[in-house]
């Protein structure tokens, strides 16, 4: 059964950078046809998708927040992170890592952290 | 930033069936496959249908997806308390070049 686990700071001041890093057990984070992304979803809102990323390293963000956000892996440590510069407020949400399974003719998120919410406040 | 449009609750009681749309566009849902999650408050979203209308194995099949054009819709058979969440469709965007969600729709059983 494939696990994953966010981890990092649940309070970043504005104007600062948002890391976070997803930790996948029960699983590889290489191989297979397989993404990895970000997902957040702020307070009683919506679920805003952010980027995925290849276990070769290969990405796509959203156009959105693209200026904004990096994301690696690495596979030997079965984890892939994200930064976000520059936050604000608006950027205070639930932050979501999830594994995005693409058959080529379809593609969905099977497994999914518990998700970890980071405030962005001085 | 939703593409995709849902009502945003719905509420009928129990062993009732509530169908939920989700309206979107060429260049996601009348071009790409729709899923649906469930959220239960509190938890990670979890994937009810795949591919317009395919169950993952362990989901029930009071759930149901269909897709025409650029809609689809999910429905809930049997409606139980359990099934009290968020719901939420999503598809690729070809324009985004990734995933776009919808607005969500609160299932409410009475």
């Amino acid at each position: 059964q494939v696990q994953l686990q966010e981890s990092g700071p649940g309070l970043v001041k504005p104007s600062q950078t948002l890391s976070l890093t997803c930790t996948v057990s029960g699983g590889s984070s290489s191989g297979g046809n397989y993404y990895w992304s970000w997902i957040r979803q702020p307070a009683g809102k919506g679920l805003e998708w952010i980027g995925r990323i290849y276990n070769g390293g290969s990405t796509n963000y959203n156009p959105s927040l693209k200026s904004r956000v990096t994301m690696s892996v690495d596979t030997s440590r079965n984890q892939f992170s994200l930064r976000l510069t520059s936050v604000t407020a608006a950027d205070t949400a639930v932050y979501f890592c999830a594994r995005l399974k693409n058959s080529g003719i379809y593609s969905y998120f099977d497994y999914w952290g518990q998700g970890t919410l980071v405030t962005v406040s001085s | 930033q939703s593409v995709l449009t849902q009502p945003p609750s719905v509420s009928e009681a129990p062993r009732q069936r509530v169908t939920i749309s989700c309206s979107g566009s060429s260049s996601n849902i009348g071009n790409n496959a729709v899923n649906w999650y469930q959220q239960l408050p509190g938890k990670a979203p979890k994937v009810l249908i795949y591919y317009d209308a395919l169950l993952p194995s362990g989901v029930s099949d009071r759930f149901s997806g269909s897709k025409s054009g650029n809609s689809a819709s999910l429905a809930i058979s049997g409606l139980q308390s359990e099934d009290e969440a968020d719901y939420y469709c999503a598809a690729w965007d070809d324009t985004l070049n990734g995933p776009v969600f919808g607005t969500g729709t609160k299932v409410t059983v009475l």
